[in-house]
C-alpha cells in the first residue's frame, strides 16, 4: 500500500533562517506531488505541484521554493524565512484513476517563525 | 473562480445522532469532489471521493451525495460517535492538478 512521510512534525525557526521540509512517498511511482499551506480560518492554499522529477509549478509568488530531486521526494525550501511563512504545511500526492485524481496527505508540519 | 463553502462552521451533537454536513460550490463544471477528515494538528484523511458522474458514495457509516447542477454535496454520518469528532473538509476538483479548491471545514464535536 502507498504511504506518505512528512517531517518534521513541528519546527520553530527564527526570522531569516533557512527552511527545508521533506516529503517522501512509498508504494507508487511517478505520483503527482503537492505542497499546501493551511492557515487558521482559511482553506488550504496550493503552493507548488510537480508532475515529474525536476518539474515544479508555482501557484503563488512567495518566499518559498520547491524541488523534486527524485521521483518520490518533494522538498519545500526557503533561504530566509519571514514571519508570514508561519503556518501548517501539508504534502500530498495524487493517485490518477482515469479522469479523476484522489489526493492523499501527509501528517503535516507546524512551522512557527519567530 | 471556484468557491467552496461549508456550513455550519461548527456543530455539536450528542452521541448516537445522525447528522449532515454541507458543502456548496459555485462552478458546477467539476471532475470530482472529495471529503476529508482532519484531526487537530494532523494531516487530512480521505473519506470519500465522488466522481462528477456519480450521485453518491458510501463507506461504513458515511454517505456522501453530490448534486452537481445545484452545486451541493452532503456528508451524512450515521449513529455518530465521540471518535467522529474532527474537522471535515470538502475539496472540489475543477480539472487539472492545480484546480482543487478546499472549503474551510466544519468542526464537529460529538458529545458522549
Amino acid at each position: 500500500s502507498q504511504t506518505i512521510h512528512q517531517w518534521p512534525a513541528t519546527l520553530v525557526q527564527p526570522v531569516g533562517s533557512p527552511l527545508s521540509l521533506e516529503c517522501t512517498v512509498e508504494g507508487t511511482s511517478n505520483p503527482n506531488l503537492y505542497w499546501y499551506r493551511q492557515a487558521a480560518g482559511r482553506g488550504l492554499q496550493l503552493l507548488f505541484y510537480s508532475v515529474g522529477i525536476g518539474q515544479i509549478s508555482s501557484e503563488v509568488p512567495q518566499n518559498l521554493s520547491a524541488s523534486r530531486p527524485q521521483d518520490r521526494q518533494f522538498i519545500l525550501s526557503s533561504k530566509k524565512l519571514l514571519l508570514s511563512d508561519s503556518g501548517f504545511y501539508l504534502c500530498a500526492w495524487g493517485l490518477i484513476s482515469t479522469t479523476n485524481e484522489k489526493l492523499f496527505f501527509g501528517s503535516g508540519t507546524q512551522l512557527s517563525v519567530l | 473562480k471556484q468557491e467552496v463553502t461549508q456550513i455550519p462552521a461548527a456543530l455539536s451533537v450528542p452521541e448516537g445522532e445522525n447528522l449532515v454536513l454541507n458543502c456548496s460550490f459555485t462552478d458546477s463544471a467539476i471532475y470530482n469532489l472529495q471529503w476529508f477528515r482532519q484531526d487537530p494538528g494532523k494531516g487530512l484523511t480521505s473519506l470519500l471521493l465522488i466522481q462528477s458522474s456519480q450521485r453518491e458514495q458510501t463507506s461504513g457509516r458515511l454517505n456522501a451525495s453530490l448534486d452537481k447542477s445545484s452545486g451541493r454535496s452532503t456528508l451524512y454520518i450515521a449513529a455518530s460517535q465521540p471518535g467522529d469528532s474532527a474537522t471535515y473538509l470538502c475539496a472540489v476538483n475543477s480539472g487539472g492538478y492545480q484546480k482543487v479548491t478546499f472549503g474551510i471545514g466544519t468542526k464537529l464535536q460529538v458529545i458522549p
